[in-house]
């Protein structure tokens, strides 16, 4: 199946701190791909949309200006979260899309551990 | 609005017992279902997928699921697990113009050796 690479996995961060976290298709383009964050014990809530070389959609709650999104070509999405706060502190994961065998199929990432002190 | 429930939230089972979960989806279209499974510490990996034909869908390590419309359900299934089987089971559905998957709450799956 095709992979998606995310990167880091892990990081520790200062409060009032910014970090990048990139999803990239390694053997695909993906003109669309999608966040989520994960709570502890809980399923991945979707963040936003990210769509190649337009905005990205973010689903309702989630702060555009804190979740910053640039999908700047086919295979590279990357997600920065401003001004991170220890409430930040989560599981982001990326998926990117592409057609299957008889429909669309999503690829996840291995997931970024946000830590913020 | 789409959304997935799964009734099951935490199941125990012994090696060798049969497994099914449970998985309800709420949209009016035609949907794309999914199940994917979270290995302790690994990423989602897909286990199966609908999208149209036979409405029992096999997966991969002996998972399958069957779509029944009329109870808008996708249940997931296996007749005897393994302790291998431990991990963290996510139903999920898309549907309409757009490709983003809606998942569900997730079940826990112990299996005791």
């Amino acid at each position: 199946g095709a992979v998606v690479s995310q990167h880091p996995s892990r990081v520790i961060c200062k409060s009032g701190t910014s970090v990048k976290i990139e999803c990239r298709s390694l053997d695909f383009q993906a003109t669309t791909m999608f966040w989520y964050r994960q709570f502890p014990k809980q399923s991945l809530m979707l963040m936003a949309t990210s769509n190649e070389g337009s905005k990205a959609t973010y689903e309702q709650g989630v702060e555009k200006d804190k979740f910053l999104i640039n999908h700047a070509s086919l295979t590279l999405s990357t997600l920065t979260v401003t001004s991170a706060h220890p409430e930040d502190s989560s599981f982001y994961i990326c998926s990117a899309s592409t057609m299957g065998q008889g429909g669309t199929e999503a690829f996840f990432g291995q997931g970024t551990r946000l830590t913020v002190v | 609005a789409q959304s997935v429930s799964q009734h099951n939230h935490h199941v125990i089972l012994s090696e060798a017992a049969s497994l099914e979960l449970g998985c309800n989806y709420s949209y009016g279209g035609t949907v794309n279902l999914f199940w994917y499974v979270q290995y302790p510490g690994q990423h989602l990996q897909l286990l199966l997928k609908y999208f149209s034909g036979d409405p029992l869908v096999k997966g991969i390590k002996g998972f399958e699921a069957e779509f029944i419309k009329s109870k808008f359900s996708f249940n997931l299934r296996k007749p005897s697990v393994q302790w291998s089987d431990t991990a963290e089971y996510f139903c999920a559905v898309n549907g309409g113009a757009t490709n983003k998957l809606i998942f569900g709450t997730g079940t826990l799956l112990a299996v005791q050796p």
